[in-house]
């Protein structure tokens, strides 16, 4: 079956510790992309990939970083400068030209404490 | 820049009740509208679309049609059931085509 996978579902981290979330995709998708969400907040984007070995900002990547080495690999890295880290991060991937229709993962939901 | 307006939530109908969530958008040109849901300690699915003025995405059931005089793209189901409860979420697509803006989400509880 075709999907995306995101591990852990649920991670926990202590203060001042960088923790990196998994996203893979055999949808053999272009595209992927990173959300926050918060309670009350919708959807917010973090990163964006339109193809290997690039990747860009979306509207709060401060405290983040991210790298598309693979296709099917969009790994997601929370920093110690990130204030508040504790959230559900969602990935998503889209085919090429088709970045309006979305498919998403199950989500981690990440505890920092 | 784009924005979704969706009504707050929480919902909460009885089984078989009538279902509208509203959701009213501002975007310059012509963006695609979708709904997507989330189900309890999941990610989102793409519940419906609609891709131009008049358009009319369903999908379940449910059905939101792309009203381009008053920006709006309401939600609505016929007679609910149990297993729709879940966040429901308007969102768009502009001209940037990059990125999909979302609404807050709406809480739908749906009690036997």
């Amino acid at each position: 079956d075709g999907g995306i996978t995101q591990s852990p579902k649920y991670l926990f981290r202590k203060e001042g510790q960088n923790v990196t979330l998994s996203c893979e995709q055999n949808l053999n998708h272009d595209a992927m992309y990173w959300y926050r969400q918060d309670p009350g907040q919708g959807l917010r984007l973090i990163y964006y990939s339109q193809i290997v070995n690039d990747f860009q900002k979306g509207d709060i990547a401060e405290g983040y970083s991210v790298s598309r080495e693979k296709k099917e690999s969009f790994p997601l890295t929370v920093t110690s400068a990130q204030k508040n880290p504790t959230a559900f991060y969602l990935c998503a991937s889209s085919i090429e030209g088709r970045q309006d229709e979305q498919y998403f993962g199950p989500g981690t939901r990440l505890t920092v404490t | 820049g784009d924005s979704v307006t969706q009504m707050e939530g929480p919902v909460t109908l009885s089984e078989e009740a009538f279902l509208t969530i509203n959701c009213t958008y501002t975007a310059t040109g012509y963006p695609s509208l979708f709904w997507y849901v989330q189900y309890p300690g999941e990610g989102l699915q793409l519940l419906l679309k609609a891709t131009k003025a008049d358009d009319k995405g369903s999908n379940k059931g449910f059905e939101a049609t792309y009203r381009k005089e008053t920006t709006s793209f309401h939600l609505e189901k016929g007679s609910v059931q149990v297993s729709d409860s879940a966040v429901y979420f308007c969102a768009l697509s502009g001209g940037s085509n990059y990125k999909l803006t979302f609404g807050k989400g709406t809480l739908l509880t749906v009690n036997p």
